[in-house]
């Protein structure tokens, strides 16, 4: 009930594509969701964050979708350009205000020039 | 902003040793937590530290305890290392009560021999 599941495990995408990461969870008090990028030998990175309140949430080329409903959320990456080549982390808190997050297993992102 | 910082950068140590990992929160923050990312996976909360006090714990073994300090830095110890130690320790700081975003530092390497 605590896991939250992340897919694809990888997934190549060529320059100026759409990157979709897909994360799904099961325990309805999560109330913040976030998206981390991390580089090699670097922490993780707060990407872009949604409460479960809003069903899209955009800033630049990142897009999160949340379907309250499905318990189902995803990032989306428009314009994919190689520097967006990293590891992408889903994560979610749950209904506290004590911050801990419970991550996803990762997505590898390549982006092909 | 130095932003969240950790030291060091690069640890190795022998089984049955003990370690010291630190964590300069970001300014204004005052919430540290704590999460060991293994190689090819999510990070994993290990503990969280608030007024000094250890406020919850993730699913690790009393091998791993913390500190906290009345300026918000933190440390992370490990008692009788083993093997399966060896991962990047992340710390996160973030403000209760107010934004709950966490940011993460750049992590501590931990490699057991």
């Amino acid at each position: 009930q605590q896991q939250v599941k992340q897919s694809p495990q990888s997934l190549i995408v060529q320059k100026g594509g759409i990157s979709i990461i897909n994360c799904a969870y099961e325990n309805t008090a999560f109330d913040y969701f976030p998206w981390y990028q991390q580089f090699p030998g670097k922490g993780p990175a707060l990407l872009i964050a949604i409460r479960p309140d809003v069903s899209e949430k955009k800033e630049g080329r990142f897009t999160i979708s949340f379907n309250k409903s499905a318990k189902q959320f995803s990032l989306h990456i428009m314009d994919s350009q190689p520097g967006d080549s990293a590891t992408y982390f889903c994560a979610a808190r749950g209904a506290s205000n004590t911050g801990k997050l419970i991550f996803g297993q990762g997505t590898t992102l390549q982006v092909k020039p | 902003d130095a932003g969240v910082t950790q030291s060091p950068t690069h640890l190795i140590k022998t089984r049955g040793q003990q370690v010291t990992l630190r964590c300069s929160p970001k300014s204004g923050h005052d919430t540290v937590s704590w999460y060991q990312q293994a190689l090819g996976q999510g990070p994993q909360f290990i503990f969280q530290y608030y007024e000094e006090e250890e406020r919850q714990r993730g699913n690790f073994p009393d091998r791993f305890s913390g500190h906290q300090f009345p300026n918000y830095s933190s440390e992370l110890n490990v008692n009788a290392l083993l093997l399966g130690d060896s991962a990047l320790y992340l710390c996160a700081s973030s403000r209760t009560g107010r934004s709950i975003e966490a940011f993460f530092g750049q992590g501590t390497r931990l490699t057991v021999v």
